[in-house]
């Protein structure tokens, strides 16, 4: 069965510090990790995207890493700012041959606070 | 901002009534995607519409049912509500039914459905 695990459920840290969320995946065959940040009670909205082949990718003060031997991948905040507060989810992508639909797996996030 | 939007943004119905939500793809997406996202949940998939036609469907009953238009605006209608159903209902739009692609998934802000 396809998942998507991530930790922590839960993080809360000051204004100006760095903070790193897991994720781990079991989807197979895998074709692309994509992180969201969803803002309470909002859609998400995509940070990165990364294929089987790309190891690090940057959005601002957002780095997300995927070793994909280990289906591990992880989401660096750097300098937080109070607006990162919000969940961050990760969601894997299995290739799909034949058929059609929409083969996401969504982790449940990770509920961030920034507090000053 | 995305592009994509939903209606109602919020609503309140009672067990065993019917629901319509509806989804306003992004200008040129052709596929647009529906899941529901319970308290502190991430997302779970429903049901894909690509070209107008149904294309993969998650673990949902057969009351969930849905439609695509030809300009590719969507509904999702359930029918016989259960509280259960209560959740943020997010729909998503896409060029392509992203299978394999990297191609960007936009969401809209979501329909908050109460069952009382």
């Amino acid at each position: 069965k396809n998942q998507v695990e991530q930790s922590p459920q839960s993080l809360i840290i000051l204004e100006g510090k760095n903070c790193t969320l897991q994720c781990n995946y079991t989807v197979s065959p895998f074709s692309n990790l994509r992180w969201y940040k969803q803002d309470t009670g909002r859609g998400p909205v995509s940070l990165t995207i990364m294929t089987f082949s790309e190891n690090t990718k940057s959005n601002g003060r957002y780095t997300a890493t995927l070793d994909a031997d280990t289906k591990q991948s992880s989401l660096h905040i750097t300098a937080s700012q109070l607006s990162d507060s919000a969940s961050y989810i990760c969601v894997v992508s299995a290739a799909r041959l034949t058929g059609g639909g929409n083969k996401l797996t969504f982790g449940t996030g990770t509920q961030l606070k920034v507090e000053l | 901002e995305t592009g994509v939007t939903q209606s109602p943004t919020h609503l309140i119905k009672t067990r065993g009534q019917q629901v319509t939500l509806r989804c306003s793809s992004q200008s040129g997406h052709n596929t647009v995607s529906w899941y529901q996202q319970a308290l502190g949940q991430g997302p779970q998939f429903i049901f894909q519409y690509y070209r107008e036609e149904e294309n993969g469907r998650g673990n949902f009953p057969p009351r969930f049912s849905g439609l695509q238009f030809p300009n590719y605006s969507s509904e999702l209608n359930v029918n016989a509500l259960e509280l259960d159903d209560s959740a943020l209902y997010l729909c998503a739009s896409s060029f392509g039914p992203l299978v394999t692609k990297t191609g960007e998934l936009f969401f809209g802000e979501g329909s908050r459905l109460t069952v009382l």
